[in-house]
């Protein structure tokens, strides 16, 4: 089991472009989670997506969109990317619990984008 | 909105000094996780705890819940390089299943 992949590692964008993030799980879990990580900021999250079919907007949505594409992949989106955008963004994934408490996360490997 | 505070932000240690971060909130959790983050990493999941006063042991790891559900702890003894890292908190509250993150505690060490 690879767990949860994301492409690219690293990317350099320049103001105003645009570019999708992927990510994938072999899991089978239904829940997906975006989340970026500045220093000091810890985790934030921007989107999830409780099943397949589903999103939902997080903490920071603003500047992004998000595609459920199948129950494995959950896709996130700069249409325009910002300076402000420059982060690490990490994807993760989870069972999803039918109570008030969540099961673990589990996380990617992470996308490091900078955005000039 | 709802909020978990962490405290130390940051902590420093000599190589067998015990550390403790602490996560705490004004309303009552329904559970409360941990994870580590290695520098450079991904954050990787630890441990859950669920019951008021809850202690769970990990090796030198010592995971409590407080008695009210409003705060938890982790204590490491005798500290080494390899506990270096960054320790986040992440808790339900109410019915809102969206985890809330603590900003997290980075521990290093020094051999």
């Amino acid at each position: 089991n690879a767990g949860v992949t994301q492409t690219p590692k690293f990317q350099v964008l320049k103001t105003g472009q645009s570019m999708t993030l992927q990510c994938a799980q072999d899991m089978n879990h239904n829940s997906m989670y975006w989340y970026r990580q500045d220093p000091g900021m810890g985790l934030r999250l921007i989107y999830y997506s409780a099943s397949e079919g589903t999103t939902d907007k997080g903490e920071v949505p603003n500047g992004y969109n998000v595609s459920r594409l199948n129950k494995r992949e959950f896709s996130l989106r700069l249409e325009s990317a910002a300076p402000s955008q420059t982060s690490v963004y990490f994807c993760a994934s989870s069972r999803t619990s039918g109570q008030a408490t969540s099961y673990e996360q589990y996380f990617g490997p992470g996308t490091r984008l900078t955005v000039t | 909105g709802q909020q978990v505070m962490q405290i130390p932000q940051y902590q420093h240690v000599q190589e067998g000094e015990d550390f403790t971060t602490y996560c705490n909130s004004s309303t009552t959790l329904s559970n409360i996780q941990w994870y580590k983050q290695r520098p450079g990493g991904h954050p990787v999941f630890l441990i859950q705890l669920v019951k008021s006063g809850e202690v769970k042991k990990q090796k030198r790891l010592t995971f409590q819940f407080g008695e009210a559900k409003k705060n938890s702890s982790l204590h490491i003894t005798a500290t080494q390089t390899t506990d270096v890292g960054t320790y986040f908190c992440a808790a339900n509250a109410g019915n809102n299943r969206k985890l809330i993150w603590g900003l997290g505690t980075s521990l290093a060490v020094n051999p």
